[in-house]
């Protein structure tokens, strides 16, 4: 299994609409998450931190599922603005000698007008 | 400056050539990593340094790859013999080591092997 794997997509999606993207990791004892966000030609940002309980950035929902080893992205009402590329980002368990970040490949997201 | 900062931010070399890409991480952080991106694709791990430690190069695709972190603050990534295949886009990221807020990128070396 992978460290970290993505739905390369592309979702193709219409505007308004609500998307969802999943990201599983393999490292159960991983502490931390992120989702970040490339546009074209650009160096990816980030777009929000995952909490264990969840949190909610206006229209954006990440979620962790710690059982099933899973984070997802939840895009509600979606805009032209949002197509890009979301990357899921791995943070490795405290006190892991191998503490690298670990980025996943990406979900290319198009919005469709 | 305040964020990562790459240079050059265009390279354009003709095949078999060495070229240096540099990157200046945010003052302070402890961990620097070098990625590749090649058009449309995703982000291809190279190497990583933190502090003092040996740096993980298990993501460098030959021996012609390699980089050095001077100081813990700037680093290289020299490439020898570049090869067309060579062509993408080089990012450096860096952050606080296990740093909550992840990894700050800089804007990346474009380079094109001709």
């Amino acid at each position: 299994r992978k460290e970290v794997e993505q739905d390369p997509g592309p979702f193709n999606v219409p505007e308004g609409a609500t998307v969802a993207f999943n990201c599983t990791y393999s490292n159960s004892a991983s502490q931390s998450f992120f989702w970040y966000r490339q546009d074209c030609r650009k160096e990816p940002k980030l777009l929000m931190s995952v909490y264990s309980s969840g949190n909610e950035d206006g229209r954006f929902t990440a979620q962790l599922n710690r059982a099933s080893q899973y984070i997802s992205l939840l895009i509600r009402d979606s805009k032209l603005s949002d197509s890009a590329t979301y990357l899921c980002v791995v943070n490795p368990p405290l006190g892991n000698r191998d503490d690298k970040i670990i980025f996943g490949k990406g979900t290319r997201l198009h919005i469709l007008p | 400056g305040a964020g990562v900062s790459q240079s050059p931010s265009n390279k354009v070399t003709e095949k078999g050539k060495d070229v240096e890409l540099r990157c200046d991480p945010i003052s302070g952080h402890t961990a620097l990593y070098w990625y590749r991106q090649s058009l449309g694709q995703g982000l291809e791990f190279l190497i990583y340094f933190q502090g003092n430690s040996a740096p993980d190069k298990s993501g460098l695709p030959s021996d012609r790859f390699s980089a050095e972190r001077t100081g813990g603050s700037v680093s290289t990534l020299t490439i020898q013999r570049t090869q067309q295949e060579d062509s993408a886009v080089y990012l450096c990221a860096s952050s606080l080591g296990k740093d909550p807020r992840g990894a700050f990128f800089g804007q990346g070396t474009r380079l094109t092997v001709v």
